[in-house]
Formats: structure tokens, sequence, C-alpha cells
């Protein structure tokens, strides 16, 4: 079975509007770090958040926010105000802490979502 | 602070030559380091991690090996490409919590 599913494989948004990308996620780990990363078409990976399995509130940076519903096992990122540079591929990702010794596996990756925003 | 620097940029090789792309990292010491791989629009897949010099974990079989032969220095080889090894590869530090740093991706075209 899939460990992270984003079933959205590609949107288009207009420019300066909300968008939610969604993700859910497969673990019994109790302890597990979930992640978002931006991929421009330069290839890099840009980190955009972290919420951890035991965080209380959802996690937000600037206009990125994560929202996190663990009952349900899903971690949509959320950007306000959409921006022309948002355009790029978009993973979730998680790792799990306990029952991997620690992480040692690394992160384990959606298939992504290719966002495009629109003016 | 943490940086990775991940050589060459892009490539392309012939079915059946030699591949060697390297990975270096600065500003830590005995990181966890991995090498994933990134096909044409799907999702990254781990290749291989090491938690030390000399210690290589493989997660899928493949035509290719990885080597840790210092502790900040990681390598993906093949000694016989094949047009499947195609891709985007990134090199990767993940340590505790939130620190995850990724390479600037080697884009590789068997041809």
């Amino acid at each position: 079975a899939q460990k992270i599913t984003q079933t959205q494989p590609g949107m288009f948004v207009q420019e300066k509007e909300a968008v939610t990308l969604d993700c859910t996620y497969d673990t019994s780990d109790p302890s597990y770090g979930l992640f978002w990363y931006k991929q421009p078409s330069s290839g890099e990976m840009i980190f955009l958040i972290y919420q951890g399995s035991y965080d209380q509130q959802n996690a937000t940076e600037g206009r990125y926010s994560l929202n996190f519903q663990k009952a349900r096992k899903s971690a949509n990122l959320v950007i306000s105000a959409s921006q022309l540079g948002d355009s790029a591929m978009y993973f979730c990702a998680m790792r799990e802490l306990m029952y991997s010794g620690g992480g040692a596996d690394g992160l384990t990756f959606g298939k992504g979502t290719h966002l495009i925003i629109q003016p | 602070s943490q940086t990775i620097h991940q050589w060459p940029a892009t490539l392309v090789q012939p079915v059946g030559s030699p591949l060697s792309l390297e990975c270096t990292v600065e500003g830590t010491s005995n990181p966890n380091l991995y090498w994933y791989r990134q096909a044409a629009g799907r999702g990254l897949q781990l290749l291989f991690y090491s938690v030390g010099i000399g210690q290589i974990s493989s997660e899928v079989p493949q035509n290719l090996s990885a080597s840790r032969p210092q502790d900040r220095q990681f390598i993906l080889s093949s000694k016989k490409l094949l047009l499947s090894d195609s891709g985007f590869y990134l090199c990767a530090w993940i340590g505790g919590g939130t620190e995850a740093f990724f390479g600037q991706g080697t884009r590789l075209t068997v041809v």
C-alpha cells in the first residue's frame, strides 16, 4: 500500500486565489513527520513546511500552512494568495521515526501535484 | 550551515557506459545520506542510504550501486548504464526533525 497519496496529478488555479493540495498518509508508527516540498522546473527540492505527529497546532510558514488532521491521516498544504511563481511540482513526504531506526531510511514521497497558477 | 554539492548537473551517456555521480556535504559530521531517483513526471524513489562510512543500504535492486568512501561523500555508480536508468537523481542529507537538505540534482539521459 502506498504510504503517501496525492490524488491531484495537476491543478490550475487563478492567481491570488488560495490553493489546497491534498495529501493522505498511511503509517502505524506513532512518531512521524510530514514534509511538503516545492520542485520548480529546475529540479531543486525546496523545503516548505513540516508537521510533527505530536505537534498540537497546524504548522505555518508565511503563505504556507499545513492542515493536519491526524485522525483522518491527512496533511493538506494550503497556499494563500497564490502567485505566478508558485507554479511548480509539490511533493508531500513522510518520515517514520520510531519503527524505522530513527528514520534512517529517509523520506517517503508521494507522486506529486503539478500546480499551475494562471494570471 | 549545511550544504550539499552534487555534480554533474546534467549528463548524457550511451547505453553500456559507466556512471559516477558524486555528492558531498558540508557543515555536518556523520550525516545520513540518501540517493533518490525521479523518473519523468513521477515522485522520488529511494535508491540507497548510508548511515556511515562503508555502510550502504539498498532499497531497490538496481543496475546501480553506491559507496561511502568518506564521511561526507556519497557516490552513485553503475558499471553499464541501461536506458531505464535515465532520470533525475537527487542526493539528500536527512538529519533529525525537520532537517532534510537536497542537492541540486543530476539529470541523466541514457541514449
